[in-house]
């Protein structure tokens, strides 16, 4: 079965430090999401990609976070530095927009910032 | 400003009960109205999606009804099991943004 994976899977650092997530979209996909997950805000779009290009990011904080695609097999999500109210589940999601227009989610990275 | 609004309480439901939750969206015009189960420590996964020019999509013992008047979809499961305890979300998609309401979280008892 095809499937969206991330890594790791859980993440603690300490203030300050920087993070990196990754994601392996579905191959063929054409659209690659990236949300946060907490308690309070529920599921909060972070950034979206089509065809590898950026299309919207306006919710990430800008001075942050970045998120880019190198390629057609990675999606990557940075946070430097890292604050404690960056702590949530972070989750990828990859799909064929414009077509089938589901979107699959990866297994999330947990991250904790101490 | 945009909102997705999910029933806020969560629901506790008798099995073979049906449970009916409701999205509710202001400052959108979605193409699809899509609709996702998500359990503990695992990502959503799709069940239905609805366009916009339906009314009404059935899946099993799921129903989504879908009116761009009210701005509101509702999400029925009927024959309520325990296997059908989980949180579930409603999602928005216009052009290739998907957003998420916040979820509701449904506990079918045996």
């Amino acid at each position: 079965d095809a499937r969206v994976t991330q890594t790791p899977r859980d993440k603690v650092t300490e203030m300050g430090q920087e993070v990196t997530m990754r994601c392996q979209p579905i191959l063929g996909h054409n659209t690659v999401f990236w949300y946060r997950q907490t308690m309070m805000q529920g599921l909060e779009l972070l950034a979206y990609f089509r065809n590898r290009a950026p299309l919207d990011d306006s919710g990430m904080p800008k001075d942050r976070f970045s998120a880019e695609m190198p390629d057609a097999t990675l999606a990557t999500l940075k946070i430097q530095p890292s604050e404690p109210r960056d702590s949530a589940v972070y989750f990828c999601a990859s799909g064929l927009f414009g077509t089938v227009s589901k979107a699959f989610f990866g297994q999330g990275t947990r991250l904790t910032v101490v | 400003s945009q909102k997705i609004e999910q029933n806020s309480e969560a629901l506790n439901i008798q099995e073979g009960k049906t449970a009916t939750l409701t999205c509710n969206y202001t400052n959108y015009s979605p193409a699809y109205l899509q609709w996702y189960r998500q359990d503990p420590g695992r990502g959503p996964v799709f069940l239905l999606l609805i366009r916009e020019n339906e009314k009404e999509k059935r899946k099993e013992r799921l129903k989504v009804t879908f009116d761009t008047t009210l701005k509101q979809s509702l999400f029925h499961i009927t024959a309520s099991q325990p296997a059908d305890s989980a949180t579930y979300l409603c999602a928005l998609q216009v052009d290739y943004k998907l957003s998420f309401g916040a979820g509701t979280t449904v506990t079918v008892r045996a």
